[in-house]
């Protein structure tokens, strides 16, 4: 079966631009997640969608972080505006999980941000 | 409050020496665990999964985990390392509820010598 795909993989930003990162998880898989990965630390859960329905928002800077999954298949997370300490990767992941929690998760391969 | 404690942010071995990745969880129910394994530029990738039975859990590329709920632990094991093993290892663990939140441990890099 197809991967997650994430684009770009890279990005290079000036502080206080916008950028937004694309998703399109397995075919199926109804929860999405999107993470952010600062150097050196584990991934930090952003935004959790269960279709197109947020489950999890909790850590999402909403000031200035927005996220949507149209239709419940794709995905797209917003910054705006950007600041130096969102440079970080940022990772999407997809589960078939629904209500069972033996589902592991299939990432996509992430897009390196860069505010500079 | 779930949490995972990943002792070691860095480990090296030389190949074919044993591999011993630590985990530590701390869970008010029984948890799901997971270890995911990151090569460099890339995304997670499942190694393996810990929910109920065998306690013993084998993954991919001859890793396996112990699952002792005594110790609340759920150390990463390889007999035998190999150069392509290095990379960064993610211990996870699972709440059940609630939308089956997953935290991530801190990562332990793993350098396998030569």
């Amino acid at each position: 079966e197809a991967g997650v795909a994430q684009s770009p993989r890279y990005k290079i930003i000036e502080k206080r631009q916008s950028v937004a990162f694309w998703c399109n998880p397995i075919s199926g898989h109804a929860t999405l997640y999107w993470y952010q990965q600062i150097l050196g630390q584990g991934p930090k859960l952003l935004i959790q969608f269960q279709n197109n329905g947020v489950v999890d928002d909790s850590q999402l800077p909403k000031d200035r972080f927005s996220a949507e999954r149209l239709k419940g298949v794709d995905s797209t997370l917003k910054i705006q505006p950007a600041k130096l300490e969102d440079s970080a990767v940022y990772l999407c992941a997809s589960s078939a999980l629904s209500r069972g929690a033996n589902y592991g998760y299939t990432f996509g391969s992430g897009t390196r941000l860069t505010v500079v | 409050a779930q949490s995972v404690t990943q002792l070691g942010s860095h480990v090296s071995v030389s190949e074919g020496a044993l591999v011993l990745l630590r985990c530590n969880y701390s869970s008010s129910v029984p948890p799901y665990l997971f270890w995911y394994v990151q090569y460099p530029n890339q995304g997670l990738q499942l190694l393996l999964k810990y929910t109920t039975g065998a306690t013993l859990v084998k993954g991919i590329n001859g890793f396996e985990a112990e699952f002792k709920k005594s110790e609340t632990s759920f150390h990463l094991t390889k007999p035998s390392a190999h150069m392509s093993d290095a990379a960064e290892y993610f211990c996870t663990v699972r709440r059940g509820t609630g939308g089956f939140k997953t935290i991530f441990g801190a990562g332990t890099r793993l350098f396998v010598k030569a």
